[in-house]
């Protein structure tokens, strides 16, 4: 079975810019999650969806936002980017997203100029 | 506030011990434990799990143990081997929030 797949998996943008992250879930699974890792801080929980339906979300600024297709693929998307976005940004999914083990991606290394 | 915390952030054995890296949590909604395991530039890769019904969890090498009442988990590598150096982050789901929360990781090195 396949993995998690995210792509880019490497960023370059400039500050004020916007850019789109791509996730593809494991086939199967309906619950996909965002997080953010920054150096020296754990994973920061930004977004879960499940069936097109955001069902929680993490403590970011509205630039964050996100979506998700029929198909359980999603994308978030970051506008007016700033300095401090500069991250990985890994995309996890789970079956249903209750009590369910969830599986990551490689993550898209986003570096903001 | 920080509900799941890993407050070793590194750890050094040498191989062939055992590897004891521990966390500890603060909301008692969580009902669900997770172990990772992340290597440089890579998404984490998960190891093992336990629901709060148990209080053991044995997969191989690695067995998870839960102490409830003192809201700590604690994940035991045995033997530890020089592949396990990692950055290992335990996280936790409480029921119907559809969220993990992550602690900070430690850093192991397994010395050979």
């Amino acid at each position: 079975k396949a993995g998690v797949t995210q792509t880019p998996r490497y960023l370059i943008k400039t500050r004020g810019q916007q850019v789109t992250l791509s996730c593809s879930p494991i086939s199967g699974h309906r619950s996909v999650s965002w997080y953010q890792q920054t150096p020296g801080q754990g994973l920061q929980f930004l977004f879960e969806y499940f069936s097109e339906t955001q069902r929680n979300k993490g403590n970011f600024p509205g630039r964050f936002s996100g979506r998700q297709f029929s198909n359980s693929r999603s994308e978030m998307n970051v506008s007016t980017l700033e300095l401090g976005d500069s991250a990985l940004y890994l995309c996890a999914s789970s079956r249903d997203g209750i009590t369910d083990t969830q599986y990551f991606g490689p993550g898209t290394r986003l570096t903001v100029l | 506030d920080q509900q799941v915390k890993q407050n070793s952030p590194s750890l050094s054995v040498q191989e062939g011990r055992i590897s004891i890296l521990n966390c500890d949590y603060t909301n008692s909604m969580f009902d669900y434990f997770l172990w990772y395991k992340k290597y440089p530039a890579e998404g984490p890769t998960f190891l093992i799990s336990i629901s709060s019904i148990k209080d053991k969890n044995e997969d191989g090498r690695f067995t998870v143990f839960l102490n409830k009442s003192a809201k700590h988990l604690s994940l035991h590598i045995v033997p530890s081997q020089p592949g396990d150096s990692a950055v290992y982050f335990c996280a936790a789901s409480a029921g119907g929030t559809y969220k993990y929360i992550f602690g900070t990781g430690t850093r192991l090195k397994v010395l050979a």
